[in-house]
């Protein structure tokens, strides 16, 4: 079955660059799904950060959209996270997952079915 | 609204039901997707649409809607229950965001 592997820097200086990949295996990231970046600060709830289709279409959460950048590489089966002009507020546990869709009684619904185990980037000098 | 309201913390005592509800105006658009996260641990899917579970989650655990309000029931809740629940939609807005729920704390007593 599919699974992903977030992988990239644990420390990253304030005001630089935080990049991360995830990996897929399993499984071909053109398939008919979104693939997307969540985040968890330390003792906080889950944060939507944006998600990417296999065409390059993305969408992102309007409180990072400035800073964040989400690319797929078909060829490398993965698809990247650069967010910008970090803060310590950016310090969180990262997760990449698959998006899934449907149709039941006049209503759609998405869920992530796929997750990675997740990757700690501490933002600090 | 992009916002998904869950009350902070629950408790059920062993083998009882515990309802955790999920309130935004998105969820009168979309069905809610539930999310099961134990410490150090990555979330995991519980239920998403009407009332799906997806394959190893326990038969305990089932979903509804009604309204603006979605709803994770467990019903005869397990010691390995105890947890933070998420709920997640897609904003109603058109934009296609996502957005999660603030959670839940899941105490079994």
């Amino acid at each position: 079955q599919v699974q992903l592997q977030e992988s990239g820097p644990g420390l990253v200086k304030p005001s630089g660059t935080l990049s991360l990949t995830c990996a897929v295996s399993g499984g071909s990231i053109s398939s008919s799904n979104w693939w997307s970046w969540v985040r968890q600060p330390p003792g906080k709830g889950l944060e939507w950060i944006g998600e990417i289709y296999h065409s390059g279409s993305t969408n992102y959460n309007p409180s990072l959209k400035s800073r964040v950048t989400i690319s797929v590489d078909k060829s490398k089966n993965q698809f990247s996270l650069k967010l910008s002009s970090v803060t310590a507020a950016d310090t969180a546990v990262y997760y990449c997952a698959r998006i899934d869709s449907g149709y039941d009684q006049s209503y759609y619904y998405y869920y992530m079915d796929v997750w990675g185990k997740g990757t700690t980037v501490t933002v600090s000098s | 609204s992009s916002e998904l309201t869950q009350d902070p913390a629950v408790s059920v005592a062993l083998g009882q039901t515990v309802r955790i509800t999920c309130q935004g105006d998105s969820l009168r658009s979309y069905y809610a997707s539930w999310y099961q996260q134990k410490p150090g641990q990555a979330p995991v899917l519980v239920i998403y649409g009407k009332n799906n579970r997806p394959s190893g989650i326990p038969d305990r655990f089932s979903g509804s809607s009604s309204g603006n309000t979605a709803s994770l029931t467990i019903t005869g809740a397990q010691a390995e229950d105890e947890a933070d629940y998420y709920c997640n939609s897609r904003d109603s807005s058109g934009n296609h965001l996502n957005v999660f729920g603030t959670g839940t704390k899941v105490t079994v007593l």
